[in-house]
């Protein structure tokens, strides 16, 4: 069946470190991938996508590519702030079904 | 912006209780979701619909039902709530008609933290 594993937290940076947040998947043909941020007593918003092999999303200094060949699809982001403390959530979307699939979520805490 | 409305934030209610939890959409998204989300296990998908008066069990339905009769709101119900039903409850919709557009994300609301005592 379809999963999505990623790191385990937390994870501790100081600012304006390189952040790198590891997501693999498993699926069968090609999924769309997500990143979603939960920010402390919210719920979660689409912080990024890519539909197909190679796509890079982007938004607000994160990037993740899609490598259908490692499976991958981890989460970048090359100066990290205060304010990025978050629990970040890797997702898929697959052909043919309604549901998510969703990681366990990786929080992140960022040092002044 | 899409905005998804859930009815409270916090709630808290007794053993035994029928509990009604509420959402709403305002941007005409034929699906609808409920999850629970409980700190190491993520989000775990309870029911979904995928058009008005349609409905489907997710992952984890025992306990609870769902109601869909107009197309910007969605209703969880637990029917006679227990205290393993403590946890925050994460109400989303998509734009889909569907199953094979999955590039839509779904959009979330703020979520309603229940306690049950």
């Amino acid at each position: 069946g379809n999963s999505v594993t990623q790191m385990e937290g937390p994870v501790t940076l100081s600012e304006e470190a390189f952040l790198t947040i590891n997501c693999t998947y498993t699926a069968t043909g090609y999924p769309s991938l997500f990143w979603y941020v939960q920010y402390p007593g919210e719920g979660l918003q689409l912080l990024l996508k890519a539909t197909k092999a190679d796509d890079k999303g982007s938004n607000k200094g994160f990037e993740a590519t899609y490598r259908k060949e490692t499976t991958s699809f981890h989460l970048e982001k090359g100066s990290v702030q205060v304010s990025d403390s978050a629990v970040y959530f890797c997702a898929l979307s697959a052909l043919g079904t309604y549901k998510y699939i969703f990681g366990t979520g990786t929080r992140l805490k960022v040092l002044a | 912006d899409v905005k998804v409305t859930q009815s409270s934030r916090y709630l808290v209610k007794r053993t035994g209780e029928k509990v009604f939890l509420e959402c709403v959409q305002d941007m005409d998204h034929e699906n609808m979701f409920w999850y629970r989300q409980d700190p190491g296990l993520g989000l775990r998908l309870i029911y979904f619909s995928y058009d008005v008066k349609m409905k489907e069990k997710g992952d984890i339905p025992e306990g609870y039902s769902v109601s869909r009769e107009k197309k910007e709101r969605f209703s969880l119900i637990l029917e006679s709530a227990s205290t393993n039903q403590t946890s925050m409850y994460l109400c989303a919709s998509r734009d889909s008609g569907t199953a094979y557009d999955s590039n839509q994300p779904q959009h979330f609301g703020d979520g309603t933290r229940l306690s049950i005592l």
